[in-house]
């Protein structure tokens, strides 16, 4: 089956720094690739979407410049958190449609940020 | 006092007993609809799916029901088990294959034996 693949799972870093977390789509070919993001007993939320070969498009009140969104090949999309900041420790969960109405998601990234 | 819609609700329930999770969505126009377990730390995993030409599928131990009229969604899962103790979100797509899922807020899931 479809599998998509996210690195790291886990990643602790210092505030102003920048983190990137990746998903590659192993066995098929990942033309939009969904980033989620989940805070501790919440739901999945929309951040953004990626397109390979244009720009991403976020969702209402996630600031662009901040997350960096990078969806440079079919299987290959990348969210980088710029100056990190606590507020932004959070489960990071990639997702790509793959096939039929099928869609597979990454195992998740836990950024926790110090 | 505690913020309504910052946790998630929670079910408990005796190993064996059905088990009944609810869930509303919010757009009228999403024609697909799916059910996803998470365990702590992981993504969420595909328990069932259901289209909205439909109101009722099952599968092995879990039926899916559909009532767009209210807009309303709920997971049956029969003979519960202590491995099904997980977070439950239901997850919709506005009428368009390929677009994303929009996720309602969860409940978990307790079993005890």
């Amino acid at each position: 089956g479809a599998v998509v693949s996210q690195h790291p799972s886990r990643v602790i870093c210092k505030s102003g720094t920048s983190v990137k977390i990746e998903c590659r789509s192993l066995d098929f070919q990942a033309t939009t690739m969904f980033w989620y993001r989940q805070f501790p007993k919440q739901s999945l939320m929309l951040m953004a979407t990626s397109n390979e070969g244009s720009k991403a498009t976020y969702e209402q009140g996630v600031e662009k410049d901040k997350f960096l969104i990078n969806h440079a090949s079919l299987t290959l999309s990348t969210l980088t958190v710029t100056s990190a900041h606590p507020e932004d420790s959070s489960f990071y969960i990639c997702s790509a449609p793959s096939g039929g109405s099928g869609y597979t998601f990454g195992s998740g990234t836990r950024l926790t940020v110090v | 006092g505690e913020s309504v819609g910052l946790h998630l609700p929670t079910l408990s329930v005796q190993e064996g007993d059905n088990s009944i999770i609810n869930c509303a969505y919010s757009n009228s126009a999403s024609d697909y609809f799916i059910w996803y377990k998470q365990e702590s730390g992981k993504g969420p995993q595909f328990i069932i799916d259901i289209r909205s030409n439909m109101d009722k599928r099952q599968g092995q131990r879990v039926t899916v029901l559909l009532n767009k009229t209210v807009k309303h969604l709920s997971l049956q899962i029969a003979a519960t088990q202590p491995g099904d103790s997980a977070v439950y979100f239901c997850a919709e797509r506005a009428n368009q294959a390929g677009t994303a899922l929009i996720f309602g807020k969860g409940t978990t899931l307790s079993v005890s034996s």
